[in-house]
Formats: C-alpha cells, sequence, structure tokens
C-alpha cells in the first residue's frame, strides 16, 4: 500500500498469522531495495534487503519478493507476532554512480491483534 | 552490538536560531548521511558524506544546511536559521563498504 500525506495505510492481521506488505517504487534503475521497520520514537530497523538480479530472498520468518517488470517489491512476514506491529518502510537505491542515498517509500502501518 | 547514537533526542528552538544535531557513526564506517522526516511522512535523503566531503544532497540540503566531521567520531548537521517547516525527526545514517545503512534513533526537531 502507497499513503498520501498523513494517511498511511493500515494492515491489521491477528496474532499468528501472515502478513503481506507491499510497495510499489519507481525507478527502474534502481539496483537494490530494503525493508525497514519503524516503531514510534525510533529510527529505521534493517529487516531484509535485496538486489535486482534477484526475485525473492528469505530470512528469519521474512521473504522479500521483488517484481522488476512491474516495480514492485513485497514483504512478507510469517506467523506475525504483537512485536511485529509498527510501520514498514520500503527503500530503493538507484544504480547511478554515485547515487548511494536510499529513497524511502511512503509506509505501512502493521497492527497485530493479540 | 555498534549502534549509530544521536543527541539530543529532543532540541525544542525558536525559529531564526542555529542548531547543531549531533551524530556518532559506527565507528568502522566510512559513509555517513542525514535524512529527515517531518511528523507522517516519508523519511527524505538531505545528504551523505564520504571522505571528508558531502558526495551528494538533495534539493532540500540548501545554503542553510551544512554537515561536517569535526573528528573522528562525530558527524555534525546545522541549520543556520531554522524554519517553522524545519520541524521533524532527523536520522542520521552510517556504512561500511556495503549497501546496509544503519539508522541512528534521531533528533526531533521543533521549531517554535
Amino acid at each position: 500500500g502507497e499513503s498520501v500525506g498523513l494517511h498511511l495505510p493500515t494492515l491489521s492481521v491477528q496474532e499468528g498469522d501472515n502478513s503481506i506488505i507491499n510497495c510499489a517504487y519507481s525507478n527502474s534503475a534502481s539496483d537494490y531495495f530494503i525493508w525497514y521497520k519503524q516503531e514510534s520514537g525510533k529510527g529505521p530497523q534493517f529487516i531484509i534487503d535485496i538486489r535486482s538480479n534477484m526475485d525473492k530472498r528469505q530470512g528469519q520468518r521474512v521473504t522479500v519478493l521483488l517484481n522488476k517488470t512491474v516495480k514492485h517489491l513485497s514483504l512478507q512476514i510469517a506467523a506475525t507476532q504483537p512485536g511485529d506491529s509498527a510501520v514498514y518502510f520500503c527503500a530503493e537505491k538507484g544504480a547511478d554512480t554515485g547515487r548511494r542515498a536510499l529513497t524511502f517509500g511512503s509506509g505501512t502501518r502493521l497492527q497485530v491483534q493479540p | 552490538e555498534p549502534e549509530v547514537t544521536q543527541t539530543p533526542s529532543h532540541q525544542v528552538t525558536q525559529m531564526g536560531q542555529e542548531v547543531i544535531l549531533r551524530c556518532v557513526p559506527i565507528s568502522n564506517h566510512l559513509y555517513f548521511y542525514w535524512y529527515r522526516q517531518i511528523l507522517g511522512q516519508k523519511v527524505e535523503f538531505l545528504v551523505s558524506f564520504y571522505n571528508n566531503e558531502i558526495s551528494e544532497k538533495s534539493e532540500i540540503f540548501d545554503d542553510q544546511f551544512s554537515v561536517e566531521r569535526p573528528d573522528g567520531s562525530n558527524f555534525t548537521l546545522k541549520i543556520r536559521s531554522t524554519k517553522l517547516e524545519d520541524s521533524a525527526m532527523y536520522f542520521c545514517a552510517s556504512r561500511d563498504r556495503g549497501d546496509e545503512q544503519f539508522f541512528g534513533p534521531g533528533t526531533r526537531l521543533t521549531v517554535l
């Protein structure tokens, strides 16, 4: 999901369910993508990353899928826990020489109901 | 585990005043960044710094902003004359030669 201004899209799931958070990116030249988790009052925390030469990468309870054809990235969280409640941002890095800065998406709020 | 630290956690200032936000990146990291996040909005890139000079900056990073690495451990962001719209969370990040950027906890800047 994408947000406009202050209205973050919210995904509400039950504890133990799987969560899927989506992100559309804009730069077809981006070669590196990251998912960050941000809890209230804290800085972004790295979850998982993927390079553009891959379409899937798995971590502990998380999987990132990359579809370059439609410029879409998703984060799957298995067996969602209350501690997963946070805002999730995707970020991309361009492949342009010297372009090392990250461009962040608008974020999705994940609420896990116990 | 090493982490990026930032001080202060909250800075309140009057419009027109200068502020300096401080960051201590992870010690063996080479690349340093400042980002900001206006309340409820996405994180936005401000500036990157490598080898004691700015390597990239965004349109937000105008002449009111400057960065400095005054010694081997600190990385600072200065806003010369703050405006109301500078109110935001400011995040410092650092990385080594890999791509992963490690973020600090942020400084909340409130301009009155």
